[in-house]
């Protein structure tokens, strides 16, 4: 068990649709980062946020964004979604000045 | 996005060998991370490697950060079934100052019956 919480696991929506996905880091962690994986791809780095505040963007699109709350659970909220937006999306979490050590298990979108 | 060119990208080996994959860029790195994914689940951090010509190992992984900056390989020795899974490298280019590591497409390891 990472420490790592990601909810929810699967999440069936329709195009246009928004949805929000959460997630609670490994206790102590301050950075939080979020990443897509598509079918048979390497993760592909979304947003990241250390102690709330938005530290470093990746490949986000602008139907896309990301909060990391006081109590440094983070959000992130997918707009307008297309159908090829279905991927695994991590969270992951860790401490100051570490990579990414801890991953969620994920939570997987489907558009129809 | 850009990528890390991993290989190979799966392999078929018998329980008792040994396994060998690499990561190679154009950039020059200043971190090279190994991952291991299971079905369903996260990717767990195997081995982080922060300086050129580092040699570590995690049980009976080694990883190396190749002297160039630009490679990064894992062995794997003595393959058990529990090992099967994909093995990811990311890498942290020398002009970032976060974690926006770099991620390989992934070496999928198979084990024959």
């Amino acid at each position: 068990d990472s420490g790592v919480t990601q909810t929810p696991k699967h999440l069936i929506t329709a195009t246009g649709q928004r949805v929000t996905l959460r997630c609670s880091p490994r206790s102590g962690d301050l950075s939080v980062y979020w990443y897509q994986q598509s079918l048979d791809q390497g993760l592909q780095f979304l947003i990241h946020y250390y102690n709330g505040e938005e530290r470093a963007k990746g490949n986000i699109l602008e139907r896309f964004s990301a909060q990391q709350f006081p109590d440094l659970h983070s959000e992130l909220n997918l707009s307008s979604l297309e159908l090829g937006d279905s991927a695994l999306y991590f969270c992951a979490s860790s401490a100051t000045g570490n990579p990414p050590l801890h991953f969620g298990n994920g939570t997987r979108l489907t558009v129809t | 996005g850009q990528q890390l060119n991993q290989s190979p990208q799966s392999m078929f080996i018998q329980e008792g060998e040994d396994v060998s994959m690499n990561c190679t860029s154009s950039s020059i790195f200043n971190t090279w991370l190994w991952y291991k994914q299971d079905p369903g689940e996260g990717p767990v951090l195997l081995i982080a490697l922060y300086k050129a010509g580092e040699l570590t190992s995690n049980g009976r992984l080694t990883a190396q950060f190749g002297i160039t900056r630009k490679d990064s390989f894992l062995n794997i020795s003595a393959s058990i079934p529990s090992d099967v899974g994909i093995y990811f490298c990311a890498g942290r280019s020398l002009s970032d100052s976060n974690y926006q590591l770099i991620w390989g497409a992934g070496t999928k390891l198979i084990i024959k019956p």
